[in-house]
């Protein structure tokens, strides 16, 4: 049973336009959501958080949105730029037993065209 | 980076062969990962470890076992690999940022099991 999900696999965007990554989740338990950008042969780095009791945060140019009666996030990019297309994860914090853990979504592809 | 480094950063391997994955850290994160990536299903967790000797079950743990002997090091076993393990395994640290317990990843092994 996938908790946490990424509806979209892509996403194709102009430079310059706003990208728009959408997650949805199904545990109300979770504390924190947080969001994940991964180029190929790296790692996956860290982009932004935000707790279960805001409704958004920002850097920068990327903004967290928390919609918590939908159980749904979303990351918004803008100005969009090439260096951007990479594979986004949205991942959930859940806190059980004194051990804290991450379920990511699958993830999607954003590809920013010049 | 948070100091994460992984080795080998690539092996090819045969079926029925022993295995092992190392993480090493070096600013003494009590919190240890190891995640596998494959296509079409994201980052999940396999096992993970809250201090030296102590490590738990993570969502994808058949096959797969882990030591904590020292604070600085993770280690994967996969005691007789399959091919359905070829994958790119992924060390993680958490670390407390802005009131987050964020996790912040090394750069990856790529493991082939032919």
């Amino acid at each position: 049973d996938q908790q946490v999900k990424q509806n979209s696999p892509s996403l194709s965007v102009q430079e310059g336009r706003i990208s728009i990554l959408n997650c949805d989740y199904t545990n109300s338990m979770f504390d924190y959501f947080l969001w994940y950008k991964k180029y190929p042969a790296e790692g996956p780095t860290f982009l932004i958080s935000i707790s279960s009791i805001k409704d958004k945060n920002e850097d920068g140019r990327f903004t967290v949105f928390l919609n918590k009666s939908a159980k749904h996030l979303s990351l918004h990019i803008v100005p969009s730029q090439p260096g951007d297309s990479a594979v986004y994860f949205c991942a959930a914090s859940l806190t059980q037993g004194g051990s804290e853990k991450l379920v990511f979504g699958k993830g999607t592809k954003l590809t920013v065209n010049p | 980076d948070a100091g994460i480094t992984q080795s080998p950063r690539h092996k090819v391997t045969e079926t029925g062969t022993p295995v092992t994955l190392r993480c090493h850290q070096t600013e003494n994160h009590r919190y240890m990962y190891w995640y596998r990536q494959d296509p079409g299903h994201g980052l999940r967790l396999i096992h993970y470890s809250y201090g030296v000797k102590d490590t738990d079950k993570g969502e994808v743990s058949d096959g797969y076992s882990v030591s904590r002997s020292k604070t600085e090091d993770f280690l994967l076993t996969l005691e007789s690999a399959t091919s359905s393990q070829t994958s790119v395994y992924f060390c993680a640290i958490s670390e407390l940022l802005a009131g987050v317990y964020t996790q912040y990843f090394g750069p990856g092994t790529r493991l082939t099991v032919l």
